[in-house]
């Protein structure tokens, strides 16, 4: 049974920065491309960003609303992936879900909640 | 970036009846490569069709999808009251992916 848990959300103050992380099991992990959705309270899904496998390079993709201060990456040997999200602002305000990319997105953890606020 | 629009924003129907959801792409979404997605309230969004028209697994036949291009559509076929939830498109054809705003199915 594939599985996604993802956890360190929590209450950070504008500017701040923190680590999200994904612990997957279930599937082969490494031939999968991994990603992350938002969704701020009340609001609808927001494709953050993904990052690729080892053969293609571990390279990532990000949404212009979190380039340059997100960043996803993985550990392979740990079946682990990370979001590292800098400069945050009230608005970065979300459940944060962690997906299996299969093309299309068919797995999702249930979501850390990670709040920005003074 | 390709931008989804869907519509309606709200629905409201009966149960027994049938839904039909549209989402309009900003430019040709690749291969057709649009999914939809079910979200119950307080619970983790559900994959229910990939490609434009192929269910996932364990989704009735009650379901469909069709459209190419920039135009999809999405029915549902005799409601019933477990169908009440937000629906969202998601284009998976470009490098970077992008949801609909979502429609929100509610019992009339």
């Amino acid at each position: 049974e594939v599985q996604l848990v993802e956890s360190g959300g929590g209450l950070v103050q504008p500017g701040e920065s923190l680590r999200l992380s994904c612990a997957a099991s279930g599937f082969t992990f490494s031939d999968y491309y991994m990603a992350w959705v938002r969704q701020a309270p009340g609001k609808g899904l927001e494709w953050v960003g993904r990052i690729r496998d080892k053969i293609n390079g571990y390279t990532a993709e990000y949404a212009p609303s979190v380039r340059g201060r997100f960043t996803i990456s993985r550990d392979d040997s740990q079946n682990l992936v990370y979001l590292q999200m800098n400069s945050l602002k009230t608005e970065d305000t979300a459940v944060y879900y962690c997906t299996r990319e299969s093309w299309y997105l068919d797995y999702w953890g249930q979501g850390t909640l990670v709040t920005v606020s003074s | 970036e390709i931008v989804l629009t869907q519509s309606p924003g709200t629905l409201s129907l009966s149960p027994g009846e049938t839904a039909t959801l549209s989402c309009r792409a900003s430019q040709n979404v690749n291969n057709n490569y649009l999914a939809w997605y079910q979200q119950k309230s307080g619970q983790v969004p559900r994959l229910l069709m990939f490609g434009a028209s192929r269910r996932a697994t364990g989704i009735p036949d009650r379901f469909s999808g069709s459209g190419s291009g920039t135009d999809f559509t999405f029915t549902i076929s005799r409601l019933e009251p477990e169908d009440f939830a937000v629906y969202y498109c998601l284009q998976y054809g470009s490098a970077r992916y992008s949801f609909g705003q979502g429609t929100k199915l509610e019992i009339k």
